[in-house]
């Protein structure tokens, strides 16, 4: 079974402060993907890497960076952290080719 | 420029009838891949069923199964038999063939199965 997890499940922070969303996948999947869920927009991409060393601006990458140290590890980094970025976060990995993702549980981030 | 729409917010059904929830798509590619995926209460996002766009027959999986309308750019869910624990939110997505495997996203469909 894939599995994908994600830390921590809930955050909240201030605006101004640095915020790191980690996510780890066991699945060995080269691709992995950061999306962030909210009302009336669905799940929009904001960062992706083909693998380790590797990251790719999504849709929505603004006030937004990416790590992938590893093929497991793929980090998203709010630098200076706002209020619009509350929101439900979500992290997927995949294979290549066209392929279903697989998506971790989510992280809740408010952004005070 | 690729988009998904999906037009209806939220559906309420009976227990044990059909359903068809509806996706729309834009895309200027001849190959791509479409997807539908549910969300549930507990907000665990699992992919449900896929159809490629070469392939003319409609996918099936257990109770759901897709209405694909290539001309139309259209690719319905239908679920039989509904199930209380169907209720959920139900996200249209699509891949281009050459994308990387990025999917792309319509706004979701709540639906309800009430007893």
């Amino acid at each position: 079974e894939a599995a994908v997890t994600q830390s921590p499940r809930n955050k909240v922070a201030v605006t101004g402060g640095k915020v790191t969303l980690s996510c780890n996948q066991t699945n060995n999947h080269n691709n992995m993907y950061w999306y962030r869920q909210d009302t009336g927009h669905g799940l929009r991409l904001i960062h992706y890497s083909y693998g380790a060393g590797s990251t790719e601006k999504g849709d929505i990458p603004d006030g937004y960076k990416a790590s992938r140290p590893s093929q497991e590890n793929f980090s998203l980094i709010l630098e200076l952290a706002t209020p619009s970025q509350t929101s439900v976060y979500f992290c997927a990995s995949g294979t290549t080719g066209a392929e279903t993702l697989y998506f971790g549980s989510g992280t809740r981030l408010t952004v005070l | 420029a690729q988009k998904v729409t999906q037009t209806q917010t939220s559906i309420s059904v009976m227990e044990k009838t059909t359903v068809t929830m509806d996706c729309v798509y834009e895309t200027q590619d001849s190959s791509y891949f479409l997807f539908w995926y549910k969300q549930t209460a507990s907000g665990e996002i699992v992919f449900l069923i896929r159809q490629d766009s070469y392939k003319k027959e409609n996918a099936t999986v257990g109770h759901y199964s897709l209405n694909f309308q290539k001309p139309k750019s259209s690719i319905g869910l239908i679920i039989t038999a509904t199930q209380i624990e169907d209720s959920a939110v139900y996200f249209c997505a699509m891949m281009r063939g050459s994308s990387g495997n990025k999917l792309i996203f319509g706004i979701g469909t709540l639906l309800s199965v009430k007893p």
